[in-house]
């Protein structure tokens, strides 16, 4: 089974900072993929980027962009330019090819003024 | 494109009654799945429907509850004789084609249990 681990139960950063948000994972399979999803408070779970773990480079969305370590089972989020509207709750995700989505406990971002 | 809709959005209900929930998928996607969410916690699977076919189901996933899609399109689930240990936010996904595509969530059905 597969299991996801995100060790930062909180983060905050101040706006227009970069802030990193870890997770590892742990498989034994090849093929799969890894998320990173957003919920804003009482709103619901929003994708934010997304990797195939038979890509060697890096995923990236704009502000966001990830560090994938595949052989540490490694796959951090990074925020650039950090804003009030990246407040919520991040989730890193795993899926392997049977579809079904495994998550971290999450970690919740705090966008300071 | 509307997204995922979910109905309803709050259910207070009193132990030992049934609930029933709906989920309409964006349209024309394949694949409708269903999370389990406890407060500060991920979500967790529960079920996966490809078109109408049930494919899998977790373990979490007790004989009180039952899930269906009957036609393809939107799907229910329905959990039987609740216990307070079921109050969650119940989540559902749903994706377009086979293999790896992305989930796109709905907003959810959060549970009470009195």
């Amino acid at each position: 089974a597969q299991t996801v681990t995100q060790s930062q139960p909180e983060m905050s950063v101040q706006e227009a900072e970069t802030v990193t948000l870890s997770c590892t994972y742990d498989t034994s399979e090849s093929n799969y993929y890894l998320f990173w999803y957003k919920q804003p408070p009482s709103r619901q779970m929003i994708l934010v980027i997304r990797q195939e773990a038979y890509k060697q480079q890096n995923a990236t969305e704009n502000r966001f962009s990830v560090n994938f370590q595949k052989a540490a089972k490694s796959f951090s989020l990074k925020i650039s330019d950090s804003q009030l509207g990246d407040t919520a709750m991040y989730f890193c995700a795993f899926m392997n090819l049977d579809s079904r989505l495994t998550f971290g406990e999450g970690t919740q971002l705090t966008v300071n003024p | 494109d509307t997204g995922v809709s979910q109905d309803p959005r709050h259910k207070i209900t009193k132990r030992g009654q049934n609930v029933t929930f709906r989920c309409d998928p964006i349209s024309e996607h394949n694949r409708l799945y269903w999370y389990r969410q406890t407060l500060g916690q991920g979500p967790e699977f529960l079920t996966y429907f490809q078109n109408e076919a049930q494919l899998e189901k977790s373990r979490l996933l007790s004989d009180r509850f039952s899930a269906e899609r009957p036609k393809g399109s939107f799907s229910t689930l329905e959990i039987q004789r609740t216990e307070q240990g079921d109050s969650a936010m119940y989540l559902c996904a749903s994706s377009p084609a086979l293999g790896a595509d992305t989930q796109y969530f709905g907003p959810g059905t959060r549970l009470t249990v009195l």
